[in-house]
């Protein structure tokens, strides 16, 4: 079984400022993926970014990247330039890789509540 | 907005009931994952569903089941409804490939 740690259950940053957010994971799979989620107030599961684990260039969406470092099982979220629309809970999960349409669920870490302060 | 549609928003019932919670899936997509997300258990996976057909169940309780009708809608049924079972529900959807992944907006139930 997967198991996915978030060691920071609240974080805050400047708006502007970066902040990055841990994540561990432990598994014995070799093919799968990862991923952040946002969870703002309105409860939505909004996929930030994405990760396939075979691949060694780390993912970057705009102002998220991440740093992916599969060996020490650690997938971190660094957000640039903070904005207020930032705030929200973050969690990151895991999906292993499997042929065909059966056990592709996430699992997911305890979450992030980062807030951004103006 | 992701395509997947959960009905209804917010529901509220007593304890020892029976509810039914529905989800959409996106267009085209013919999986369907229910997750349930409480202050206790955080995020968990319940159960899978592939065009019709059970896939894969996580931390499902007895009391709860399941299915997927043929027009890909699938429902979840919640019975003996307790105080700890209070939580946001969602249902996300995919395929025929497992990735992308679309999230509904959940069901908020509420035991009281």
């Amino acid at each position: 079984a997967q198991t996915v740690t978030q060691s920071q259950p609240e974080m805050s940053v400047q708006e502007a400022e970066t902040v990055t957010l841990s994540c561990t994971y432990d598994t014995s799979e070799n093919n799968y993926y990862l991923f952040w989620y946002k969870q703002p107030p309105s409860r939505q599961m909004i996929l930030v970014i994405r990760q396939e684990a075979y691949k060694q260039q780390n993912a970057t969406e705009n102002r998220f990247s991440v740093n992916f470092q599969k060996a020490a099982k650690s997938f971190s979220l660094k957000i640039s330039d903070s904005q207020l629309g930032d705030t929200a809970m973050y969690f990151c999960a895991f999906m292993k890789h499997e042929e065909g349409n059966a056990g592709n669920m996430l699992t997911f870490g305890g979450g992030t509540r980062l807030m951004v302060k103006p | 907005d992701s395509g997947v549609t959960q009905t209804p928003k917010h529901l509220i019932t007593a304890t020892g009931q029976r509810v039914t919670l529905r989800c959409s899936p996106r267009s085209g997509d013919l999986s369907v994952y229910w997750y349930q997300q409480s202050l206790d258990q955080g995020l968990q996976f319940l159960i899978q569903y592939y065009n019709g057909e059970e896939r894969a169940k996580g931390n499902i309780l007895e009391r709860f089941s399941a299915q997927q009708f043929p027009d890909l809608h699938s429902e979840l049924n919640l019975s003996s409804l307790e105080l700890g079972d209070s939580a946001l529900y969602f249902c996300a959807s995919s395929g025929p490939k497992p990735l992308p992944l679309h999230f509904g907006n959940g069901t908020r139930l509420t035991v009281t």
